[in-house]
């Protein structure tokens, strides 16, 4: 499959436990997005990255979420002392232009 | 204000109906515009790209009014396999916005037989 993939797919953890998510964009595609959709909402923008730097920052991205693109490939996201509004989709999306966006399963969080 | 607003329906309609949906944005200055598909608990996919000179894909049809900030995305001929969550977005791609997409809340459509 050579699309966006994302890991785990669910995750359910406690309330103030850390955790980390994964995305492996498109193998060529340079711009990776992190959003954030929770239910019957559109998904909100969190974090932008070309190649290796982090470019853009949502106001969503408190300072308990960071994010890192290491190499220019993958990309984790990760949450400190989760809590319970933190429970949602994280979408992880790249693309080699400016427009269209494509977009990986999501990694479903719940925080109990 | 919301920047891209929807109406969330649901709108139900029978196999065959022609159904509308309607978006406004808010930033006068965005470039890029999209209708995405969004089946149950999947990732958003892209329908089709929005231009102001209008542009159909099949049975779908999409139209800008730049001067109004509107988006408008049509139906005809409503299958089954239509119903989904319709997602209207804008891409700032001008400027310092790095192509960041802004979501509509989505409007639910459900066909039924």
């Amino acid at each position: 499959d050579t699309g966006v993939s994302q890991d785990p797919r669910h995750k359910i953890t406690k309330r103030g436990q850390n955790v980390t998510f994964r995305c492996d964009p498109i193998s060529e595609h340079n711009r990776l997005y992190w959003y954030r959709q929770t239910l019957g909402q559109g998904p909100e923008f969190l974090t932008y990255f070309q190649n290796e730097a982090q470019l853009e920052k949502s106001r969503l991205l408190s300072d308990r979420f960071s994010a890192e693109r290491p190499k220019g490939s993958f990309s984790t996201l990760e949450i400190q002392r989760t809590e319970q509004g933190d429970s949602a989709m994280y979408l992880c999306a790249s693309t080699k232009g400016r427009y269209e966006q494509y977009f990986g399963p999501g990694t479903r969080l719940t925080v109990t | 204000r919301k920047e891209v607003e929807q109406d969330p329906g649901p709108f139900n309609v029978p196999e065959g109906a022609t159904v509308a949906f309607n978006c406004t944005y808010s930033n006068s200055a965005s470039q890029s515009f999209f209708w995405y598909r969004q089946d149950c608990r999947k990732e958003p996919k892209l329908l089709m790209s929005v231009y102001s000179s209008g542009n159909e894909d099949g049975r779908f049809t999409a139209q800008l009014n730049r001067a109004s900030q509107y988006i408008s995305l049509l139906i005809r001929d409503s299958k089954l396999s239509d119903s989904a969550t319709y997602l209207c977005v804008v891409n700032d791609a001008g400027g310092t916005s790095y192509g960041k997409l802004t979501f509509g809340q989505g409007t639910i459509l459900t066909v039924h037989p």
